[in-house]
């Protein structure tokens, strides 16, 4: 069956500390998403990509980067790790084709 | 510009009694998806529905309904005799044609009390 995963499922880092956040989709999705979650802003988006080579700046994007050599990764990387950076991280994606938009499981990040 | 309110940041109801939560949205878009999500405590989120701008049926699966109304951008979730294990924070989102972002509400958390 197709699926979405995320890893690593919770990860403390420290400080200052680069972090890579993977996200892994066998639907064969152009569209694939990162959103943050923090209580009280429901979730906002970091980057988005629509296909290979493809990356945009969501609205939360500053500390933040994406790449997509292939269709089915979009790994996300915080290239210094800031207390503000705490949250749970979904990775999506979707595809206007079929109709579907699929959430991995999220990853919860703690940085001390 | 794209939005979604979700008035109703808290809500607590007793076992068995209907509860509605509320969703608002803004858009331009003529073509646009509606979504509503479950998060349980266990954190992941469960898609419920999506609705088509183009389709005003109102939906029913089991105990949930949902009531979208275009007139006043509205898609609104009912769940009838509520259960323990329905308590969860619940999600209303906004999505364009093409499936691209989404514009999420901020979030309702539902409590039922046995």
């Amino acid at each position: 069956d197709a699926e979405i995963t995320q890893s690593p499922r919770h990860k403390i880092t420290e400080t200052g500390r680069q972090v890579t956040l993977a996200c892994h989709q066998t639907w064969n999705h152009n569209n694939m998403f990162w959103y943050r979650q923090d209580l009280g802003h429901g979730l906002r988006l970091i980057h988005y990509s629509y296909g290979v080579q493809d990356t945009n700046k969501g609205e939360v994007s500053d500390g933040y980067s994406v790449s997509r050599s292939n269709t089915e990764d979009l790994p996300l990387t915080l290239e210094s790790a800031a207390s503000s950076q705490t949250s749970v991280y979904f990775c999506a994606s979707s595809s206007d084709r079929t109709g579907g938009y699929t959430f991995g499981s999220g990853t919860r990040l703690t940085v001390v | 510009a794209q939005k979604v309110t979700q008035a109703q940041t808290e809500i607590s109801v007793v076992e068995k009694e209907d509860v509605t939560l509320d969703c608002v949205y803004e858009t331009r878009d003529t073509t646009y998806y509606l979504f509503w999500y479950k998060q349980p405590p266990s954190g992941e989120l469960v898609f419920l529905i999506r609705r088509n701008s183009f389709d005003e049926q109102n939906e029913i699966s089991g105990r949930y309904s949902w009531n979208f109304q275009k007139s006043t951008s509205s898609f609104n979730f009912t769940i009838t005799a509520s259960q323990v294990v329905d308590s969860a924070v619940y999600f209303c989102a906004l999505g364009g044609s093409t499936l691209g972002r989404l514009y999420f509400g901020r979030g309702t958390q539902l409590t039922v009390w046995p």
